[in-house]
């Protein structure tokens, strides 16, 4: 069974600049999370899919980031446009359950560089 | 607002050494615990799970951990560590209730040396 996967695996672009990341969830997998990893800190938590549809986006910092997850398949996160403090890497996951007994399963991640 | 602290932020030990990180959370309610490792160049990988009953829980590669409730805490332990244990090591807690984001500490970078 493929694992979740991330591509780009790395970006570089320049302030100002718009980026796409995109994750393919495992197969069969309903929910579908992102994170981001700023350097030196925490994993933090930008939003959950459910299917298409977005079920909770707390995490994510301000308007400049748009996630999309159209036919409840694979999802993308836009930054538009993109600040220096964007860097980081941006993890998905993705899991069948929901509540007890849920298990999230992570992508490689990719690395995001903005100059 | 709810915490994970991992205490450690980076760990030195010898092959055969012992090995607790600590991990400690914030919140009073019912929760799921985890432990996810990432080792060099590789993904995060769930190295073990609690979610109810006995409270010594073992993961993969010998690896285990106790959730003391009193203590909210959930320290993972190795007795005896291996070259290959090398690795970046995150503690997690989902809250109850229905929240299904995963609360993540800072990561523990453990080395091992041969």
């Amino acid at each position: 069974e493929a694992g979740v996967t991330q591509f780009p695996s790395h970006s570089v672009i320049e302030k100002g600049q718009t980026v796409t990341l995109r994750c393919d969830p495992i197969s069969g997998h309903d929910n579908l999370y992102w994170y981001r990893r700023v350097m030196g800190k925490e994993i933090k938590f930008l939003l959950h899919f459910v299917k298409e549809s977005k079920q909770d986006e707390s995490g994510m910092p301000n308007n400049r980031f748009l996630a999309e997850r159209t036919g409840g398949t694979y999802s993308t996160l836009k930054v538009q446009p993109a600040e220096l403090e964007d860097s980081g890497v941006y993890f998905c996951a993705s899991s069948q359950e929901r509540g007890v007994g849920e298990t999230q399963y992570f992508g490689p991640g990719t690395r995001l560089l903005v100059l | 607002a709810q915490s994970v602290s991992q205490h450690n932020h980076h760990v030195i030990l010898s092959e055969a050494a012992s090995l607790e990180l600590g991990c400690n959370y914030s919140y009073g309610g019912t929760v799921n615990l985890f432990w996810y490792v990432q080792y060099p160049g590789q993904h995060l990988q769930l190295l073990l799970k609690y979610f109810s009953g006995d409270p010594l829980v073992k993961g993969i590669k010998g690896f285990e951990a106790e959730f003391i409730k009193s203590k909210f805490s959930f320290n993972l332990r190795k007795p005896s560590v291996q070259w290959s244990d090398t690795a970046e090591y995150f503690c997690a807690v989902r809250l109850g209730g229905g929240y299904n984001k995963l609360i993540f500490g800072a990561g523990t970078r453990l080395a091992v040396h041969p």
